[in-house]
């Protein structure tokens, strides 16, 4: 059973749209993430959340919100979309001073 | 400059060949992680190896924080080993992952 779920697999949105990625955790911890990985480039941190608290904020745009509803969630709000935010984003989860992290599989995102 | 140097950057191997994989730091570190990227994308964790070395089956790594340098190797390699391993230095105490462009592996039968 995957331990951390990523909805949707795939998404397709229009330029100027808002989508949000969903992301849950059942590994019971309690730090997590979300990461980018676009065309030839690295993954890129984008934001950490420890007990539900924004750690750290790497994402230039306010357009990207993080929201935590609960603890073992942390869901990504992408507003006015561009197709250069086409992407697969990854969230992943650790025990917060352990630095061990997982990382879901991924929702592959295509701005049209 | 990239933080993280992997190399190479690609690499074919004929199955029952043995590869090594390095990693290389800019920045001190407080850690590692070696991630293996599946075709479809997802990413499993091999390694979180702050130093030393660990062995997993066919597959060993060496963290030499003095040097900042990791290691990823593989034994007698199978087809289903091809794919892209991911070294990432961890940072901070923010949970911020540092990747690297990956090694793209494949394996012939």
């Amino acid at each position: 059973d995957p331990k951390i779920i990523q909805k949707p697999k795939y998404l397709v949105a229009v330029t100027g749209s808002e989508k949000i990625l969903i992301c849950e955790q059942y590994l019971g911890h309690n730090a997590m993430y979300w990461y980018r990985q676009s065309a030839k480039k690295p993954l890129e941190f984008m934001f950490s959340y420890s007990y539900q608290k924004l750690m750290d904020n790497q994402t230039a745009s306010s357009r990207f919100q993080p929201q935590s509803s609960k603890k073992n969630h942390l869901d990504l709000q992408i507003t006015a979309l561009k197709p250069d935010d086409s992407a697969t984003y990854f969230c992943a989860s650790s025990q917060e001073g352990v630095s061990d992290y997982t990382f879901g599989s991924g929702t592959r995102l295509l701005v049209i | 400059g990239q933080q993280v140097q992997q190399s190479p950057a690609s690499l074919v191997l004929q199955e029952g060949e043995n590869a090594e994989l390095q990693c290389n730091f800019s920045t001190s570190l407080n850690s590692m992680q070696w991630f293996y990227q599946r075709p479809g994308g997802s990413l499993v964790s091999l390694f979180y190896n702050p130093s030393g070395t660990k062995h997993s089956g066919r597959l060993t790594s060496t963290t030499v924080i003095k040097e900042r340098r990791s290691s990823l190797h593989i034994s007698s390699s199978q087809t289903t080993d091809s794919g892209t391993y991911l070294c990432a230095l961890i940072t901070g105490n923010t949970g911020k992952l540092i990747f690297g462009l990956g090694t793209t592996l494949q394996v012939q039968p």
